[in-house]
């Protein structure tokens, strides 16, 4: 089964107007982290947000948002006010209980690319 | 990021040959990782390490091995590469346990032919 789900394999958003990307995870955890990472044409990877299972408030970082449903098992990403910077690859990411010989591992889903259009 | 630096960035292989992939971090981070990425399937894990010849496997292992002999390095060997292991492949590094900041390499592009 896939630990990671994101649906939407490619999205346009109009420039300045906010964009939904939606992540499904599953795991029986209790403990555990979910990141989004943000991938340009460049290639790299570059981390946006992070939520922990215990966290109450939804986490921010500028633009972004991580709207978080524990009982839903969703982690969806909102950016506000889209640039044409931010056309790019987008993938969900979690990492289950933090255990030493577990390696902390990073499991991804399979990506949303985004085109912002001016 | 100048922490990590993988090698070669580019590589063109003939199917059967060994390969090697190097990864190097100058953050003396415990964990390091090797992912590859496809289109369609995001990145995938191979193997990792939490600490020096401490290493495992990930979910798609087959046809890769590992080694870290010290904490910077940390390869990735196709021992008879096939056309089915061209793909990008990414290094990431995390500090430690209680760390969430993983820090990723700019990644090798490997074609297989």
């Amino acid at each position: 089964a896939q630990k990671i789900t994101q649906t939407q394999p490619g999205m346009f958003v109009q420039e300045k107007e906010a964009v939904t990307l939606d992540c499904t995870y599953d795991t029986s955890d209790q403990s555990y982290g979910l990141f989004w990472y943000k991938q340009p044409s460049s290639g790299e990877m570059i981390f946006l947000i992070y939520q922990g299972s215990y966290d109450e408030q939804n986490a921010t970082e500028g633009r972004y948002s991580l709207n978080f449903q524990k009982a839903r098992k969703s982690a969806n990403l909102v950016i506000s006010a889209s640039q044409l910077g931010d056309s790019a690859m987008y993938f969900c990411a979690m990492r289950e209980r933090a255990v030493k010989a577990a390696g902390n591992k990073l499991t991804f889903g399979g990506g949303t690319r985004v085109l912002v259009k001016p | 990021d100048a922490g990590i630096t993988q090698s070669p960035r580019h590589k063109v292989t003939e199917t059967g040959t060994p390969v090697t992939l190097r990864c190097h971090q100058t953050e003396n981070h415990r964990y390091m990782y090797w992912y590859r990425q496809d289109p369609g399937h995001g990145l995938r894990l191979i193997h990792y390490s939490y600490g020096v010849k401490d290493t495992d496997k990930g979910e798609v292992s087959d046809g890769y091995s590992v080694s870290r002999s010290k904490t910077e390095d940390f390869l990735l060997t196709l021992e008879s590469a096939t056309s089915s292991q061209t793909s990008v492949y990414f290094c990431a590094t995390l500090e430690g346990i209680a760390n969430y900041g993983y820090t990723f390499g700019s990644g090798t592009r490997l074609t297989v032919v």
